[in-house]
């Protein structure tokens, strides 16, 4: 039982180039979200799906794209890097409402 | 909306205890989560509180009142490895968003 995992860990980008952040889960969770944290803050939500086929906007999407085609994946697209996208991007499910699960991040800079 | 109010930092001294506090600026406070990131880390779920009261985990607790719309976590006989950020989160709301705090950063002096 893996839980929720990312890849890749780590990625450099150059502006202007795109990439796909993988998140998978395998706890059968409904909910799935996406959060960016810079350093030294909080989590900021950027896309979340209460299920396959369903996807909505959190605190800043702009420049990021989701899907949700089935209920273990939550792939998360950039499109046109830019360095104010430089940021650990975290994946997590939730249980119960109330008790959230994390993957171990992606750590994405953009020069 | 939601909005929720931690100190950004908090210092204290190895062996000792200290209360991080979280209020929540919203209608229908009912719940507190409280989530642990270490430097580099993922942030992983600590307690979640239901009803109003202190609940005990070993030397972390967590306290709310749903009245008052407040809840801190208290960490006793304080550990090094304790030295983290802390969030607090309500549960899943309506609007099926989780919000998060925007963490208080604990430093542990020797």
């Amino acid at each position: 039982n893996a839980g929720v995992t990312q890849t890749p860990k780590f990625r450099i980008l150059k502006i202007g180039q795109s990439m796909t952040l993988q998140c998978t889960q395998d706890m059968n969770h409904n909910y799935m979200y996406w959060y960016r944290q810079d350093p030294g803050m909080g989590l900021k939500l950027i896309y979340y799906s209460v299920g396959a086929g369903i996807t909505d906007k959190g605190e800043v999407p702009n420049g990021y794209n989701v899907s949700r085609s089935t209920t273990e994946d939550f792939p998360l697209r950039l499109e046109l890097a830019a360095p104010s996208q430089t940021s650990v991007y975290f994946c997590a499910t939730i249980r119960g409402g109330t008790e959230a699960f994390f993957g171990q991040g992606t750590r994405l800079t953009v020069v | 909306g939601q909005s929720l109010e931690q100190p950004s930092e908090v210092t204290a001294v190895e062996g000792a205890i200290v209360q991080i506090n979280c209020t929540y600026q919203t209608s229908g406070f009912y719940g507190l989560s409280w989530y642990q990131q270490h430097d580099g880390g993922a942030p992983t779920f600590l307690s979640y509180n239901a009803l109003d009261g202190l609940e005990e985990t070993g030397r972390f607790s967590s306290f709310l009142s749903r009245s008052d719309s407040y809840g801190y976590l208290l960490l006793q006989e304080l550990q090094m490895k304790d030295s983290a950020s802390y969030f607090c989160a309500p549960p899943l709301n309506r609007d099926d968003k989780i919000i998060f705090g925007k963490g208080t950063r604990l430093h542990i002096l020797p």
